[in-house]
């Protein structure tokens, strides 16, 4: 069955480095997502992305953040000068369409900033 | 604000049982709706969604919608020990809000 993938699966970086979370959708996914779970809260939602563009983002994902599909499969998340607080898990997603389809979530990244 | 609420619980039904999980959401243009099981330390796992009034059930699963109410619930039948996770409930509009979840605990 296809799944999204994710890598690495635990990320550690000293704050104010630059980290890039990376995402392989499952391949007849169109609509691709980010999301964020600090250890103990629910999951926040970061950003949508469609056709090479930001379909919609929340006011987490700001200036700090931005994603890119590099090539055909890759989907990546790339955080600047990371501070403790973005420490969370990570997750990626995809679906088919947007709207009343399901969104299917790859196992995460625990990036850990210290 | 659009938010989602669940009570967080612990919610603790024996095996067997019928598990009931509540959830409302604020957000009127919320068009469809998601229940997605997380194990600790996992990601969310989706068991179903429902964009329309009423029932729909899947195996043991069956999730209700009011949109009148502003109100979603999933009940599970014959719970087993297995499902004994967090439930995470999810609207969409444009945006995918969670709740923070109910924690639930199948008692063998």
């Amino acid at each position: 069955e296809p799944e999204v993938t994710q890598t690495p699966s635990h990320q550690v970086t000293q704050m104010g480095q630059e980290v890039i979370l990376r995402c392989v959708p499952i391949s007849n996914h169109l609509y691709f997502y980010w999301y964020r779970q600090i250890l103990g809260q629910k999951v926040e939602f970061l950003v949508s992305f469609y056709n090479n563009e930001i379909s919609e983002k929340s006011e987490i994902f700001d200036d700090q953040f931005s994603v890119e599909r590099p090539d055909g499969s890759n989907f990546t998340l790339k955080i600047r000068s990371t501070k403790l607080e973005d420490s969370a898990m990570y997750f990626c997603a995809s679906s088919e369409q947007a709207g009343h389809y399901e969104q299917y979530f790859g196992p995460g990244t625990r990036l850990t900033v210290t | 604000q659009k938010e989602v609420e669940q009570n967080s619980g612990p919610l603790s039904v024996p095996e067997g049982a019928i598990a009931s999980l509540n959830c409302t959401y604020s957000d009127r243009g919320s068009q469809s709706f998601f229940w997605y099981r997380q194990y600790s330390g996992k990601s969310p796992e989706l068991i179903m969604f429902i964009y329309s009034n009423g029932d729909k059930e899947d195996g043991r699963f069956t999730a209700q919608l009011n949109k009148a109410s502003q109100y979603v619930s999933l009940l599970i039948r014959d719970s087993q020990p297995s499902d004994s996770a967090t439930y995470l409930c999810a609207a969409t509009n444009n945006d995918m809000r969670f709740g923070a979840g109910t924690r639930l605990t199948v008692k063998p």
